[in-house]
């Protein structure tokens, strides 16, 4: 069975400072693919950063990056230089198929962020 | 650009009324999906099409019905809801071949049983 997990309901940090979002998965699939969401308090859900199973290198886009370690199956957002936008909801998901040609996505339960100035 | 479409934005029903949730997408995708996400709980997946004409049940699908009208559509019916059914609906799509399983949203649905 696929199996998100975020083990941290809450965040602080610092303006300005770097946050580490914890997200650890099980799979039996060899391939598979992981996400980051983000929520901001209007309610949409804004995609991240992606990273596949077989991708050598961590994923990164703009302030995010993926700290990816296959091993211990870890999938973990960094987000730098935090800003005070960067306040919100944020989930891991993981990509599975589903059938020919189609794939579903698990949602851990997220992770509030919240940014102080 | 309109992306994900999901009509209404808010909707307050009596227990055991019924109702649709409507869905449109103007990316041409195949695959459309509705989550239901409720206070810790994360986005969970009711149902799903993975191309038009097909339909399969997610995690939690007890309760809700749904209609793949065509490759654009996808409609959510509660046809006797109940006040567990209280929460935010999104629907979705996602493009197989760029990137796998991505998922493009609607702006959600949130819908309260009374």
């Amino acid at each position: 069975a696929q199996k998100i997990t975020q083990t941290q309901p809450g965040m602080f940090v610092q303006e300005k400072e770097a946050v580490t979002l914890d997200c650890t998965y099980d799979t039996s699939d060899p391939s598979y693919g992981l996400f980051w969401y983000k929520q901001p308090s209007s309610g949409e859900m804004i995609f991240l950063i992606y990273q596949g199973s077989y991708d050598q290198q961590n994923a990164t886009e703009g302030r995010y990056s993926l700290n990816f370690q296959k091993a211990r199956k870890s999938a973990n957002l960094v987000i730098s230089a935090s800003q005070l936008g960067d306040s919100a909801m944020y989930f891991c998901a993981m990509r599975r198929r589903s059938g020919a040609g189609s794939y579903q996505l698990t949602f851990g339960k997220g992770t509030k962020l919240s940014v102080i100035p | 650009n309109a992306g994900v479409t999901q009509t209404p934005k808010f909707q307050v029903l009596k227990t055991g009324q019924s109702m649709t949730l409507q869905c449109a997408q103007d990316m041409n995708h195949n695959s459309m999906y509705w989550y239901r996400q409720d206070p810790g709980m994360g986005l969970r997946l009711i149902y799903y099409s993975a191309s038009e004409g097909t339909t399969d049940k997610g995690e939690v699908p007890n309760g809700y019905n749904v209609s793949r009208l065509n490759k654009r559509e996808f409609s959510l019916r509660l046809e006797s809801a109940a006040p567990s059914q209280t929460s935010v609906y999104f629907c979705a799509s996602s493009e197989v071949v760029t990137k796998p399983g991505e998922l493009f949203f609607g702006e959600g649905s949130r819908l309260t049983v009374l």
